[in-house]
């Protein structure tokens, strides 16, 4: 299966700061998915983007799928952006069709 | 729409009992997943369903656990018998084809 490293693992931060968080993946994809895991646990999503930049309001994403990574850029964090941020991955070939790969995900703390 | 609905939210029992977790698909979607989440391992995909039809259970522990979609708006995860190493956050998440994936708020299960 495609292999999905994020990084950093830990960030830790003070509210207003601004921050990016990378997503490496091992082969092209289909399907690119940035979660966000609240401290509820429960798995909110961010953007649907297999490639290109979107936005939402002090969210944005990037993929560049030909270099296969992308990028989630938070500014302005608040407390309420603290949890674990998942990018996911799908192939969209043969039998991995419609898998979702998770990576590890990076834990993010914002302090007031 | 009400979203992925997974039931129950948190489940006890006690080891070697029979465990079910249910869920309920975004009206349309036709590609279903159950997901488990633990520190150890992270997310990992057990099973999913395309139109109804199980597409790849590789993920699947092991014959303890069995999943059925028996309609377009039902699936069920079976554990049995269930043991201590099974307690995890399970998750179901749907999909039209390969799009976008929006998840349920999961089952915390603990096998005591």
């Amino acid at each position: 299966g495609i292999q999905v490293e994020q990084s950093p693992p830990d960030l830790i931060l003070q509210e207003g700061a601004n921050s990016t968080l990378r997503c490496n993946f091992s082969d092209s994809v289909n399907n690119l998915q940035w979660f966000h895991q609240n401290p509820w646990g429960q798995l909110i999503n961010l953007f649907y983007i297999p490639s290109g930049t979107k936005q939402n309001g002090r969210l944005s994403a990037t993929t560049v799928a030909t270099e296969r990574y992308s990028l989630l850029y938070i500014s302005s964090s608040q407390t309420t952006d603290s949890g674990v941020y998942f990018c996911a991955v799908e192939s969209g070939r043969g039998s991995t069709l419609g898998r979702l790969y998770f990576g590890r995900g990076t834990q993010l703390t914002v302090w007031p | 729409d009400a979203g992925v609905i997974q039931s129950p939210r948190h489940e006890v029992t006690e080891m070697g009992q029979e465990v079910t977790l249910r869920c309920k698909p975004i009206s349309g979607h036709n590609s279903l997943f159950w997901y488990r989440q633990t520190m150890m391992r992270g997310l990992e995909l057990l099973i999913y369903f395309n139109n109804n039809v199980p597409i790849d259970d590789s993920g699947m522990p092991e014959d303890r656990f069995s999943a059925k979609m028996p309609n377009a708006s039902f699936s069920t995860l079976k554990i049995q018998p269930s043991e201590p190493r099974d307690s995890a956050v399970y998750f179901c998440a749907s999909s039209r084809g390969q799009l976008e994936a929006f998840f349920g708020q999961g089952t915390r299960l603990t096998v005591v």
